[in-house]
C-alpha cells in the first residue's frame, strides 16, 4: 500500500481564499483523523471520523473550518475564507480497530503545508 | 481526560551516547501508548506502542520503552546515539484517537 497520500504538499494562498486539503486513507482502515501542527500549539486533533461519519469534531477551530468524508476512500479538509493563522501544516492520519479493545496505530500522511498570506 | 507531558523539548546527546527521552502519562484507565518520530519536513512514524502486553517494548532503529505504572511514565530510551536519530519525537496516548505531547527536539553532537 502506498500508505496515506495527501494533495497538495504545498499550498500558498491568499487570505480570504478558500483552501482545499485533500486525503486518501490506507485501503481497508476505518479511521480517519485529521491534524494541525504549529510551533506554538504542536499537534493538535481537529477531527476524526469513523467508516466515514464525524466522531468528534470538537478540535475544529471555527465554522471556516469544515470537514467530509464521502467515501471511505477519500476526505477533504476546507477553509473558507482562509487567515494568515490558519498557516501551519495538516496531516492526515488513518488507523483501524485492532479487535478486543486495542488500537493500531495511526499512519500519517506526509502533510500539507499551508501558507496563508 | 488521558494527556501525556514530554520533559525537555531539546535534548542534545553525543554520538554514542544514552538517548533517554522523558514522557509521562495522564490516565484513568490503562492506557495506550505510543512514540513517534519525526524527520524533517516528513509525516510522523511509529517507533513503538505499549498495549498492556509487556511493560518493555521494543521498536524500530534500536529504540525501546518501558510503561511503568508506579511512575506514570513511558521514557524512550536507545544505548548508543547515531547521527540519523536527529529528530523530534512525540509520546502519545489513546486509543480510538491519540493525544501527543508537546514533543522533544532530539539533536546529536558528533
Amino acid at each position: 500500500d502506498a500508505g496515506v497520500i495527501q494533495s497538495p504538499r504545498h499550498e500558498v494562498t491568499e487570505m480570504g481564499q478558500e483552501v482545499t486539503l485533500r486525503c486518501k486513507p490506507i485501503s481497508g482502515h476505518d479511521y480517519l483523523f485529521w491534524y494541525r501542527q504549529t510551533m506554538m500549539r504542536g499537534l493538535e486533533l481537529l477531527i476524526y471520523f469513523n467508516n466515514n461519519v464525524p466522531i468528534d469534531d470538537s478540535g475544529m477551530p471555527e465554522d471556516r473550518f469544515s470537514a467530509k468524508m464521502p467515501n471511505a476512500s477519500f476526505s477533504t479538509l476546507k477553509i473558507q475564507p482562509s487567515e494568515p493563522r490558519d498557516s501551519a501544516v495538516y496531516f492526515c492520519a488513518s488507523s483501524f480497530e485492532g479487535g478486543q479493545g486495542w488500537s493500531t496505530e495511526a499512519f500519517f500522511g506526509q502533510g500539507t503545508r499551508l501558507t496563508v498570506v | 481526560a488521558q494527556s501525556v507531558t514530554q520533559l525537555g523539548s531539546h535534548v542534545s546527546v553525543s554520538e554514542g551516547a544514552l538517548v533517554l527521552l522523558r514522557c509521562n502519562y495522564s490516565s484513568s484507565v490503562p492506557p495506550y501508548l505510543f512514540w513517534y518520530v519525526q524527520y524533517p519536513n516528513q509525516g510522523l512514524q511509529l517507533l513503538l506502542k505499549y498495549t498492556s502486553a509487556a511493560t518493555l517494548v521494543k521498536g524500530i532503529n534500536g529504540f525501546e520503552a518501558e510503561f511503568k505504572k508506579s511512575e506514570t511514565s513511558f521514557h524512550l530510551t536507545k544505548p548508543s546515539a547515531h547521527m540519523s536519530d536527529a529528530a523530534e519525537y512525540f509520546c502519545a496516548v489513546g486509543d480510538e484517537k491519540l493525544t501527543f505531547g508537546t514533543g522533544t527536539r532530539l539533536t546529536i553532537i558528533p
